[in-house]
């Protein structure tokens, strides 16, 4: 069965960076893109950017343009986003979903990771 | 892309129909027909129901329905059940092509997500 398993909750300081995990299983990793989504506290869903598993290319919304850089690991079957120049309206729960056809349906998602950013 | 625009709010009783609207444009909504919804319980992961503005997801209940009319998609629950209380996003990938092409731009956009309260 597919499974997106995430990284635990983060602490982060302004300023910093953060680097978020998802490990995939239960299919052919590099046949299927990956999508970042985000969810800040008592807001609506965000869509963060793309990557393919199979090449590494990337495609990032324009509000992440130069903040966020997202990266796969073939051998484990994990997808990366890192964040950074860290500001509190970026906490925010942190999803990874996959991307059923390559345009942009979720038909599998992470259980969400909330990073916190608090001096 | 502007999100797409969604009530904040709809309610209605056990066994009665609510329908949830998606406006958009002739950009999105209006030009293509890569319409999704999702539905999200608290502290969950959201569920696609809905592709393709009117194909149910396999597993998902008969009682959830959608169409599009023009530049407004909607989201019809018949038979409302108290499980049905939770969060709805629609979606628009706004590309002609049927699989993304990086380098390409952005092409997709959510809604600004409906809460459905079962009174």
């Amino acid at each position: 069965q597919v499974q997106l398993v995430q990284s635990g909750a983060a602490v982060k300081k302004p300023g910093a960076s953060v680097k978020v995990s998802c490990k995939a299983s239960g299919y052919t990793f590099t046949s299927y893109y990956m999508h970042w989504v985000r969810q800040a506290p008592g807001q609506g869903l965000e869509w963060m950017g793309i990557i393919n598993p199979s090449g590494g290319s990337t495609s990032y919304a324009q509000k992440f343009q130069g903040r966020v850089i997202m990266t796969r690991d073939t051998s484990t079957s994990t997808v990366y986003m890192e964040l950074s120049s860290l500001r509190s309206q970026d906490t925010a729960v942190y999803f990874c979903a996959r991307d059923l056809r390559g345009d942009y349906l979720f038909d599998y998602w992470g259980q969400g990771t909330l990073v916190t950013v608090s001096s | 892309q502007s999100a797409l625009t969604q009530p904040a709010s709809v309610s209605g009783s056990p066994g009665q129909s609510i329908t949830i609207s998606c406006t958009g444009t002739s950009s999105d909504v209006g030009g293509y027909n890569y319409v999704s919804w999702y539905q999200q319980h608290p502290g969950k992961a959201p569920k696609l129901i809905i592709y393709d503005v009117s194909s149910r997801r396999s597993g998902i209940s008969n009682r959830f329905s959608g169409s599009k009319s023009g530049n407004t998609a909607s989201l019809t629950i018949s038979g409302l059940q108290a499980e049905d209380e939770a969060d709805y996003y629609c979606t628009s990938y706004t590309s002609s092509s049927p699989h993304y092409v990086f380098g390409t731009g952005t092409h997709f956009v959510f809604g600004t997500g409906t809460k459905v309260t079962v009174l």
